[in-house]
């Protein structure tokens, strides 16, 4: 079966400095990856999308990147965080069948002070 | 793009009832509608999807029913418990190459004894 892995689980990081957040699939080639991002009680803003190793598409301009240096690893960074980059982020993964159902990991709840 | 509008925002419903969740899509080339789960402070989870080929589906407690026609889904939970209560987002694709969703804006579902 697969699994996602997503760390960390809570990070508190102050205005300004780097950010890396890793997300691991297991049990399953070449998927569609997603980074996703929900502020406090709202909706779930997609922020960047790969659909293979280097490839990555970017949904809003923001203060973020996205790397995919394997098949089945998906960086979110960032070189100074905001104060807006605060929420609850999400990575998911799909398969490569158009309409197939996102899974999610357990999120990295950021908090930028 | 696809543009995803979910009524209403909040429902409270007490224990035994139904409750009904209704969306509303823009893209009349979608045909597929997933509805996630979302209890606080975790992760969306999958509880029911439809493909266009079909009208309603039922899994349980739980149905979704489409009317491509209209463009709108919705959401049917019957016998409703406790632990139905949670934020319940639905989605619908985006046409593209990855399984892109547009999320709903999300129904905050209260269940009172």
């Amino acid at each position: 079966s697969q699994t996602i892995h997503q760390w960390p689980a809570t990070l508190v990081q102050p205005v300004g400095s780097p950010l890396s957040l890793e997300c691991t699939v297991e049990g399953t080639s070449n998927p569609n990856l997603y980074w996703y991002r929900q502020a406090a009680g709202r909706g779930l803003q997609l922020l960047f999308y790969s659909v293979g190793i280097g490839q990555i598409s970017s949904e809003v301009p923001q203060n973020l990147s996205a790397s995919r240096p394997q098949d089945r690893q998906f960086i979110l960074s960032s070189k100074k965080l905001l104060l807006s980059d605060s929420g609850f982020y999400l990575c998911a993964w799909s398969r490569q069948d158009y309409n197939s159902p996102l899974h999610f990991g357990n999120g990295t709840r950021l908090t930028v002070t | 793009g696809e543009n995803v509008e979910q009524h209403p925002s909040t429902l409270s419903v007490q224990e035994g009832d139904s409750a009904v969740i209704k969306c509303t899509y823009s893209d009349s080339a979608s045909n597929y509608f997933p509805w996630y789960k979302q209890e606080l402070g975790k992760r969306p989870q999958l509880i029911i999807d439809i493909r266009s080929n079909v009208g309603e589906k039922k899994d349980q407690r739980i149905a979704v029913t489409l009317n491509k026609t209209a463009k709108h889904f919705s959401l049917h939970i019957t016998e409703t418990q406790p632990e139905d209560s949670a934020v319940y987002f639905c989605a619908a694709p985006n046409t593209g190459t990855a399984s892109k969703l547009t999320f709903g804006t999300g129904t905050r579902l209260q269940v009172t004894l």
